[in-house]
């Protein structure tokens, strides 16, 4: 099986950097994406990290240590359009390509 | 381009119907995958498809729950003798291959309430 935590709330100001963190326990493991959803919408994908590392993409950064079975997502000069539920999903167990997903952090920017 | 479409967008039922949604992918996209989202809680996977056939139905909650994709395109979930449990929104994603799964494009969703 396989199991994510991460918070379930961040509040920050805008034009901060907030870090949302991820563990997981999987029984098998590929990789570790991120998504954005606004209240209402689709989930978006953000990133994806199938390596050990950082990768930048823009404002959003996301990093992963498999060794400590360990993730975050790096949110720079936070914009009030970034206050919205954000998803770690773990690509994991062999075989299987769904993604699992924690159950999200709900960040909220503020003026 | 046109992204994932789900119809309808909103559903509501009677306890004990039998429902079916449906999701158009992105045109060219050969992995489809229904999850289902509860209040306040990630998508939770259901069943993947890898062109016409269920590669993975490992997630669909009972066998009141079945799903097609008959020509490798649309897909529809079924769910009959609906309960109040199942009500939730029901989310299609497509990707453009099974390799390229960890980015999926998802669909704007299904929102099914079970009265």
């Amino acid at each position: 099986g396989q199991s994510l935590e991460q918070p379930s709330e961040v509040t920050a100001v805008e034009g901060a950097i907030v870090q949302i963190n991820c563990t997981y326990q999987t029984s098998g493991f590929y990789g570790l994406s991120w998504y954005q959803q606004h209240d209402g919408g689709a989930p978006t994908f953000l990133s994806y990290n199938g390596l050990d590392g950082l990768e930048e993409t823009g404002r959003f950064s996301s990093f992963l240590s498999r060794s400590d079975s360990y993730g975050y997502l790096l949110l720079q000069e936070l914009q009030m359009k970034d206050s919205a539920s954000y998803f770690c999903a773990v690509l994991g167990d062999t075989g299987r390509r769904a993604l699992t997903f924690g159950s999200g952090t709900r960040l909220q920017v503020q003026p | 381009g046109a992204g994932v479409s789900q119809t309808p967008s909103n559903k509501v039922t009677e306890k004990g119907k039998y429902v079916e949604l449906r999701c158009d992918p992105i045109s060219g996209h050969t992995a489809l995958y229904w999850y289902r989202q509860s209040l306040g809680q990630g998508p939770e996977f259901l069943i993947y498809f890898q062109g016409t056939g269920a590669a993975d139905d490992s997630g669909l909650p009972n066998d009141r729950f079945f799903a097609v994709r008959p020509e490798g395109s649309v897909s529809t979930l079924k769910i009959q003798r609906t309960e109040r449990g199942d009500s939730a929104v029901y989310l299609c994603a497509s990707s453009p291959s099974a390799s390229a799964n960890y980015e999926q494009y998802f669909g704007p969703g299904t929102r099914l309430t079970v009265t």
